[in-house]
C-alpha cells in the first residue's frame, strides 16, 4: 500500500517547455487535489477533482490543466512553463473523512 | 474572503516547556479547521481536526469562534515534536478544499 505517489521527484524545465506531473493513489479515494508550495507561503490549491472525469479550479489555476482519467490517477500539466511556476507540487487524496493524504512532492524548477 | 494566518514563522522552546502555535482564521461560514504537520523528510500528515476534539501526541486545539482562533497547544514539548506545523481551513464544504496558513516551524531544544 504505497498511498499517494508522485512522479517525477525533481524536474528542471526551460521557459516555454511543457510537462505533466503524475499522481496516483491506491486508497480508493474519490477526491484528489493538486497544491503548490512556494517559500514563505502555505500550500495553495491549484485544482481539485471530486471523481473520475470531474475537475474544479482552486485558488491558483492559471497556467495549469488537469486530467482525472480514472479513480487512481490525477495529472497536472504545464503547457508552457514559466519561471513563476517554479515550486514544490503536492498531490493529495481524501475519502469522506476529510483527512487528506499527501504525496512526497515534486520539486520543479523553471529557468 | 477566507484566510488563515499563522503569525509565527519560527517558535523555539526548550524540552518540557509548554507550546502554543497560533492560528487565526477569517471565514464567513461555519469553519472546519485542521492542523497538519510535516516532520523532517516525511510527508505532510493530519495531526488533528477540531470536529473530532481528539488529543493527538499530547496536542490539543480548541476552536474559539469569538476570537476566530484555533491555536495548537501542548503542555510539555518533546524533541520529537520539532516539525513544521500548518493550520488549514476547509472552505469548500463537502469538497474539502483547504486553505493553508504559511506554517510555523517548531524547534524543541534539548
Amino acid at each position: 500500500n504505497a498511498g499517494v505517489t508522485q512522479t517525477p521527484k525533481f524536474q528542471v524545465l526551460k521557459t516555454g517547455q511543457s510537462m505533466t506531473l503524475q499522481c496516483a493513489q491506491d486508497m480508493n479515494h474519490n477526491s484528489m487535489y493538486w497544491y503548490r508550495q512556494d517559500p514563505g507561503m502555505g500550500l495553495r490549491l491549484i485544482y481539485y477533482s471530486a471523481s473520475e472525469g470531474t475537475t474544479d479550479k482552486g485558488e491558483v489555476p492559471n497556467g495549469y490543466n488537469v486530467s482525472r482519467l480514472n479513480k487512481r490517477e490525477f495529472s497536472l500539466r504545464l503547457e508552457s512553463a514559466a519561471p513563476s511556476q517554479t515550486s514544490v507540487y503536492f498531490c493529495a487524496s481524501s475519502a469522506v473523512s476529510y483527512e487528506q493524504y499527501f504525496g512526497p512532492g515534486t520539486r520543479l524548477t523553471v529557468t | 474572503a477566507q484566510r488563515v494566518t499563522q503569525p509565527e514563522k519560527l517558535l523555539s522552546v526548550f524540552k518540557g516547556a509548554p507550546v502554543e502555535l497560533k492560528c487565526n482564521y477569517s471565514y464567513s461560514g461555519s469553519p472546519e479547521l485542521f492542523w497538519y504537520v510535516q516532520y523532517s523528510r516525511q510527508r505532510l500528515q493530519l495531526l488533528l481536526r477540531h470536529i473530532s476534539r481528539e488529543s493527538i501526541k499530547g496536542f490539543t486545539a480548541d476552536l474559539n469562534k469569538g476570537e476566530t482562533s484555533f491555536h495548537l497547544k501542548k503542555p510539555f514539548a518533546q524533541e520529537e515534536d520539532s516539525a513544521m506545523y500548518y493550520c488549514a481551513l476547509n472552505y469548500g464544504g463537502a469538497t474539502n478544499k483547504l486553505i493553508f496558513g504559511t506554517g510555523t516551524l517548531l524547534a524543541v531544544q534539548p
